[in-house]
C-alpha cells in the first residue's frame, strides 16, 4: 500500500531563512508520481510540482527547489529566502500509475510553515 | 467558471441530519474527485468520477455517504444521518485529463461541522 510520511509537523522560521520540508514515501509500483501542494488559510490546495518516478533531476523554480532521491524514497522541498507569504500548510502526495485513470492521491499529514517577519 | 466551485462554504448540521455538498468543476473537466480532510490531517480520497461514471468509491467511509455526477459535470456528495466524526472539510478536485497525473485543480472545500 502506498504511504507518505511528513515527519515534521510545524516549522517556524524568520523571513529570508532557507527551509527544507521533508517527504518520505512508500510504494510497490515502479511507476508513480510525486506532488507537492500548498494549502493557504483560504483552504484550497494549490499545485506546486509533479515529478514522475523516472525523472530524478532536481528542479528549481524561482525560490523553490525539489530534491528527488529514489534511493532513499524521498522528495524534499526547499524554499530559499522564505517570505511571510510562504506561510501555509504544505502537503506531499503520491499517485501510483497502476491506478490507471484513477490517479487518486495519497497525502502526507502536512507541514505547517510559519514565516515570521 | 475559472476554478472549481464548492457550495456551501460552511455547513453546520445537527447529528442525524442529511446534508448535500455541491461541486462545480471547471467546464469540460472529465475527471472529478472528492476528498475528506479532517482537522490537522491530509486529505483522504473518497471517490472518483470519469464523466458521469463513478469508477471508484472505495474511499467512502460508510454506506451513509453517496456521491453522484448524473450529467458528467456538477457533482453532489450526500451524507445521510450525519455523525460527529463526519466533521471535516470536503474537497472536490477536477482535471481535464483522463490520466490526471499532471495534477488537478482543487476547490476551496466545504467545512462541515456536525453538532
Amino acid at each position: 500500500a502506498q504511504k507518505v510520511t511528513q515527519a515534521q509537523t510545524e516549522i517556524s522560521v524568520v523571513e529570508k531563512e532557507d527551509v527544507t520540508l521533508d517527504c518520505v514515501y512508500e510504494t510497490r509500483d515502479t511507476t508513480y508520481y510525486l506532488f507537492w501542494y500548498k494549502q493557504p488559510p483560504s483552504g484550497e490546495l494549490v499545485f506546486l510540482i509533479r515529478r514522475n518516478s523516472f525523472d530524478e533531476q532536481n528542479e528549481i523554480s524561482g525560490r523553490y527547489s525539489w530534491n528527488f532521491q529514489k534511493s532513499t524514497s524521498s522528495f524534499n522541498f526547499t524554499i530559499t529566502a522564505s517570505q511571510v507569504v510562504d506561510s501555509a500548510v504544505y502537503f506531499c502526495a503520491l499517485s501510483e500509475a497502476s491506478g490507471g485513470a484513477n490517479s487518486k492521491l495519497t497525502f502526507g499529514k502536512g507541514i505547517t510553515l510559519s514565516v515570521r517577519p | 467558471g475559472a476554478g472549481v466551485s464548492q457550495s456551501p462554504r460552511y455547513k453546520v448540521a445537527k447529528r442525524g441530519q442529511d446534508v448535500a455538498l455541491r461541486c462545480d468543476p471547471i467546464s469540460g473537466h472529465v475527471s472529478l474527485f472528492w476528498y475528506q480532510q479532517a482537522l490537522g490531517q491530509g486529505p483522504e480520497f473518497l471517490t472518483y468520477f470519469q464523466n458521469e461514471a463513478q469508477l471508484d468509491k472505495s474511499g467512502l467511509p460508510s454506506d451513509r455517504f453517496f456521491a453522484e455526477r448524473p450529467e458528467g459535470s456538477v457533482s453532489t456528495l450526500k451524507i445521510q444521518r450525519t455523525q460527529q466524526e463526519d466533521s471535516a472539510v470536503y474537497l472536490c478536485a477536477s482535471s481535464f485529463h483522463r490520466r490526471v497525473h499532471v495534477g488537478y485543480t482543487f476547490g476551496s472545500g466545504t467545512r462541515l461541522t456536525v453538532v
